[in-house]
């Protein structure tokens, strides 16, 4: 089993709509999550990290659920540019540890 | 600051053929980290460096070498290159081994191997 899991989607939403994505992590030892984003051939940039109280940047929100090994990533109101994709990290030791990322594609 | 930057951009080997990757970080960062990425998958770690003049290996490091002589570059080695090595190359810097800190990326090498 892969330590971080993503649905690789993709995701195709209209602007201005809801999505949701979840990552599922294996080892319960695990530090510090994090959400990158990945515009196509391009370097990965930090969207935000992920609390255990959970943390809201704009119309992004993250949570972290310990109990269930999961995290999330909301984003509200869809944007065109929102389109790329979103790496779920863990990070453990120093080192970071990639899911295999989800697509998002938004529509006009 | 330029940041994270790589060299070179892209590059097109013959089987067998060697290279060397240059990464560079003018953050002061003490941590390195080579990755690999493929299609449809994650950022793997190949090699990473704590501090000038230490390395270690990371999830994939068969393969390849890497060295650290200067705190603000890490090197990547091909010794004889195989086609299960095209890849996109990403080097990355961080501060220390911090929880919360973020990772910088470079803008990546496209390698083919053919």
């Amino acid at each position: 089993r892969k330590e971080v899991e993503q649905d690789p989607g993709p995701f195709n939403v209209p602007e201005g709509a809801t999505v949701a994505f979840n990552c599922t992590y294996s080892n319960s030892a695990s530090q510090s999550f994090f959400w990158y984003r990945q515009d196509c051939r391009k370097e990965p940039k930090l969207l935000m990290s992920v609390y255990s109280s959970g943390n809201e940047d704009g119309r992004f929100t993250a949570q972290l659920n310990r109990a269930s090994q999961y995290i999330s990533l909301l984003i509200r109101d869809s944007k065109l540019s929102d389109s790329a994709t979103y790496l779920c990290v863990e990070k453990k030791g120093g080192k970071l540890i990639f899911g295999q990322g989800t697509e998002l594609s938004v529509k006009p | 600051n330029a940041g994270v930057t790589q060299t070179p951009k892209f590059r097109v080997l013959k089987t067998g053929q060697s290279m060397t990757l240059l990464c560079a970080q003018d953050m002061n960062h003490e941590y390195m980290y080579w990755y690999r990425q493929d299609p449809g998958m994650g950022l793997r770690l190949i090699h990473y460096s704590v501090g000038e003049g230490t390395t270690a290996k990371g999830e994939v490091p068969d393969g390849y070498n890497v060295s650290r002589l200067k705190k603000q570059n890490f090197l990547l080695g091909l010794e004889s290159a195989a086609p299960s090595q095209t890849s996109v190359y990403f080097c990355a810097s961080d501060r220390d081994r911090g929880t919360y800190n973020e990772q910088f990326f470079g803008p990546g090498t496209r390698l083919t191997v053919l």
